[in-house]
């Protein structure tokens, strides 16, 4: 059964650069999409972008002037880096396995989530 | 920054029927297939319905969904305690060269 763990800083100051990385376990991370998003305190979740193992990107265009997704498919690992944060930017960051496709439209759901992990943008 | 508009709350009793709607546009709901998270106290979201009404394995039967045009709505039968929770619709978004959207969230209260 696939699992997902992020990991990183819990403490970033202004203006620095945030950067998490999601392990995966029990499965390959080869053949799958896998995304990044966020939780601010007591708010709704935002999507920040994905990767497809191969390495290409999409990003959600309200932060893509910030962000970048890289991927390490020999370690299983995928990261994200988000530049020049603020306290707008504190938040649960969660990774997830995404599974997409088209049918009659495009289908595209995270199916494997990671548990979370805060982080505080402060000084 | 929310694309897809839910009412903050719904509630009922036990064994109650819950509905939640979830309201989006054509380049989301209308032309793509909706998703649902249940996201209990404190913890990480999971999938709770995809292709507008696929349930993964484990998820019981009384969960349900449906899409009709631009909208979606997840209907909750014979709700029991377990089942407070915030619940969160999604769709892919084919403006601004794609993203993913979620919906503004449910809080479900069982009374």
């Amino acid at each position: 059964q696939v699992q997902l763990q992020e990991s990183g800083p819990g403490l970033v100051k202004p203006s620095e650069t945030l950067s998490l990385t999601c392990t995966v376990s029990g499965g390959s991370i080869s053949t799958y999409y896998w995304s990044w998003m966020r939780q601010p305190p007591g708010k709704g979740l935002e999507w920040i972008g994905d990767i497809y193992y191969s390495g290409t990107t999409n990003y959600n265009p309200s932060l893509k002037s910030r962000v970048s997704i890289s991927i390490d498919t020999s370690r299983n690992q995928f990261s994200l880096k988000l530049r020049s944060v603020t306290a707008a930017d504190t938040a649960v960051y969660y990774c997830a396995r995404v599974i997409v496709g088209a049918t009659v439209g495009y289908y595209y759901y995270m199916d494997v989530w990671g548990k979370g992990t805060t982080v505080t943008v402060s000084s | 920054q929310s694309v897809l508009t839910q009412p903050p709350s719904a509630s009922g009793t036990p064994g109650q029927r819950v509905t939640i709607s979830c309201s989006g546009s054509s380049s989301n709901i209308g032309s793509n297939t909706v998703n649902w998270y249940q996201q209990l106290p404190g913890t990480a979201p999971t999938l709770l319905l995809f292709n507008n009404n696929q349930r993964p394995s484990g998820v019981p039967d009384r969960f349900s969904g449906s899409k009709s045009g631009t909208s979606a709505s997840l209907a909750i039968s014979g709700l029991q305690s377990e089942d407070e929770a915030d619940y969160y619709c999604a769709a892919w978004d084919d403006s601004l060269s794609g993203r993913e959207v979620f919906g503004t969230g449910t809080k479900v209260t069982v009374l």
